[in-house]
């Protein structure tokens, strides 16, 4: 079995309706992430969870919202889908640094889910 | 701020070529990791290597080889003789150590098609 795992893997909805992207991991990591990825512009972060209890924007937040229901699950979710949010949504996972304050561990992703706003 | 260039938009090579793709990226900080993803057609990202800015050593992993130079800022990834099974788009990315989201940041990725 996958060690991340996101549902649905396909959507496709509406302009103005609100969708849910789920994650869950089994690696037994704290931190976890979701990224977007557009056509030639890499990834870019949306939100980080370094554990249950702390959640914190990434560089474009704007339009999602995101819930950590335990350490294993992180949901994204678009209040009011637009057209501009047609993308590919990574989920990943990370283990915490041996230290604090340290940064750099390896994020592991998820299969991805592509999102069709129409 | 911290940003990663890929230059090559796209690279074609025939099975057996060698192939070099190329990173370039900027950071004020001292303590950094870089790393590189590969996206098959299947679309999900593999992790092939994560390097510490203390690190220079070139790392070789079978036909997979990294070549990390600080004074010109680069982190190019070479395949050897390649194969039809390494076409896919791959990504370099980069984590400062004061990055307090332990955020990576993505060049626009390279996309390699190794035809038979």
């Amino acid at each position: 079995d996958a060690d991340v795992t996101q549902t649905p893997r396909n959507r496709i909805t509406k302009t103005g309706k609100r969708i849910m992207l789920e994650c869950s991991q089994t690696k037994g990591h704290d931190r976890m992430y979701w990224y977007r990825q557009d056509p030639g512009l890499g990834l870019r972060l949306i939100y980080y969870s370094f554990d249950v209890k702390d959640i914190n924007k990434g560089e474009i937040s704007d339009g999602y919202s995101v819930s950590r229901q335990a350490q294993a699950k992180f949901s994204l979710s678009l209040e009011s889908a637009i057209p501009n949010q047609t993308a590919l949504y990574f989920c990943a996972t990370s283990d915490s640094p041996p230290r604090t304050g340290g940064a750099g561990e390896t994020q592991y992703f998820g299969p991805g889910t592509r999102l069709l706003v129409l | 701020a911290q940003k990663v260039t890929q230059a090559q938009t796209e690279i074609s090579v025939v099975e057996k070529e060698d192939v070099t793709l190329d990173c370039v990226y900027e950071t004020r900080d001292t303590t950094y990791y870089l790393f590189w993803y590969k996206q098959p057609p299947s679309g999900e990202l593999v992790f092939l290597i994560r390097r510490n800015s203390f690190d220079e050593q070139n790392e070789i992993s079978g036909r997979y080889s990294w070549n990390f130079q600080k004074s010109t800022s680069s982190f190019n990834f070479t395949i050897t003789a390649s194969q039809v099974v390494d076409s896919a788009v791959y990504f370099c990315a980069l984590s400062e150590a004061n990055n307090a989201g332990n955020m990576l940041t993505f060049g626009g990725g390279t996309r390699l098609m190794v035809k038979p």
